[in-house]
C-alpha cells in the first residue's frame, strides 16, 4: 500500500497569511493526487484533483503542485472560512489511502 | 444535482448485525463507483473500499477486508455498508462518496453522503 504523510500536523497562521501544506507519497504517484478540506462535523470537500487542477466553484487562492512523491497545497491568502482540517489522497492504485491531516488553526 | 443520502445514526451492541445505506440521485448511479470512508472519533479519513453498481465490482482496503462487506443495488440506487458482528472499535462516522470521474475507481471523491455516525457500545 502506499503510506501519505503530511506536514506539518498542525499549523498556526493568521488571516491574510500565505501558507503551504507537503504531502509525501512512498512511492511515485504521478500526480494522482487531491487535496480536501474539512470542517468539524461536515463532510470532506474536494479542493483540488490531479495534483494541481482546481475543482470548480474552489476559490483561486487554493493551488497544488507536485508530482512523483512530493506535492504541495497553498493557501495563497488565508481567509476566515479557510481555517480547518486538510488531507491529502492518493488515487494511482487501491487502497486510496489519505494523509493523517493537516489542522490549520487561527493564531 | 447529484445528492447522497445516508442513513440515520445507529447505536448498536457488540457482536450485533449493521447495514448503513447510501441512495444516489442526480445522476446514473450504476456507471459511477461509490466509495466509502471511516472517520473514527478525532481522528482522520480511512479509505475503506469502492464498488461499482453496475456489476458488483468491489475493491476493499486490506485493512477493512473481511471486516465490512459493501453492496449496491443499482434498481433502487443505493448502496450499503454492512457488518456481521460489531465492535467497540467500528465506532466512527461513515461516509459514502462518488468519485468524479465516470466510470473510474480511481478518481477523487467530488460528492459526499452527509455522514452515518455508528456508535457500539455494551
Amino acid at each position: 500500500d502506499i503510506h501519505m504523510t503530511q506536514s506539518p500536523s498542525t499549523l498556526s497562521a493568521s488571516v491574510g497569511d500565505r501558507v503551504t501544506i507537503t504531502c509525501r507519497a512512498s512511492q511515485s504517484i504521478s500526480t494522482w493526487l487531491a487535496w480536501y478540506q474539512q470542517k468539524p462535523g461536515k463532510a470532506p470537500k474536494l479542493l483540488i484533483y490531479k495534483a494541481s487542477s482546481l475543482e470548480s466553484g474552489v476559490p483561486s487562492r487554493f493551488s497544488g503542485s507536485g508530482s512523483g512523491t512530493e506535492f504541495t497545497l497553498t493557501i495563497s491568502s488565508l481567509q476566515p472560512d479557510d481555517f480547518a482540517t486538510y488531507y491529502c489522497q492518493h488515487y494511482n492504485t487501491d487502497p486510496f489511502t489519505f494523509g493523517q491531516g493537516t489542522k490549520l488553526e487561527i493564531k | 444535482e447529484v445528492q447522497l443520502v445516508q442513513s440515520g445514526a445507529e447505536v448498536k451492541k457488540p457482536g450485533e448485525s449493521l447495514k448503513i445505506s447510501c441512495k444516489g440521485s442526480g445522476y446514473n448511479f450504476a456507471t459511477y463507483w461509490i466509495g466509502w470512508v471511516r472517520q473514527m472519533p478525532g481522528k482522520g479519513l480511512e479509505w475503506m473500499g469502492i464498488i461499482y453498481p453496475g456489476d458488483s465490482d468491489t475493491r476493499y482496503n486490506p485493512s477493512f477486508q473481511g471486516q465490512v462487506i459493501l453492496s449496491a443495488d443499482k434498481s433502487i440506487n443505493t448502496a450499503y455498508l454492512q457488518w456481521s458482528s460489531l465492535k467497540a472499535s467500528d465506532t466512527a462516522m461513515y461516509y459514502c462518496a462518488r468519485p468524479r470521474s465516470f466510470g473510474a475507481g480511481n478518481s477523487p471523491f467530488d460528492s459526499w453522503g452527509q455522514g452515518t455516525l455508528v456508535t457500539v457500545s455494551s
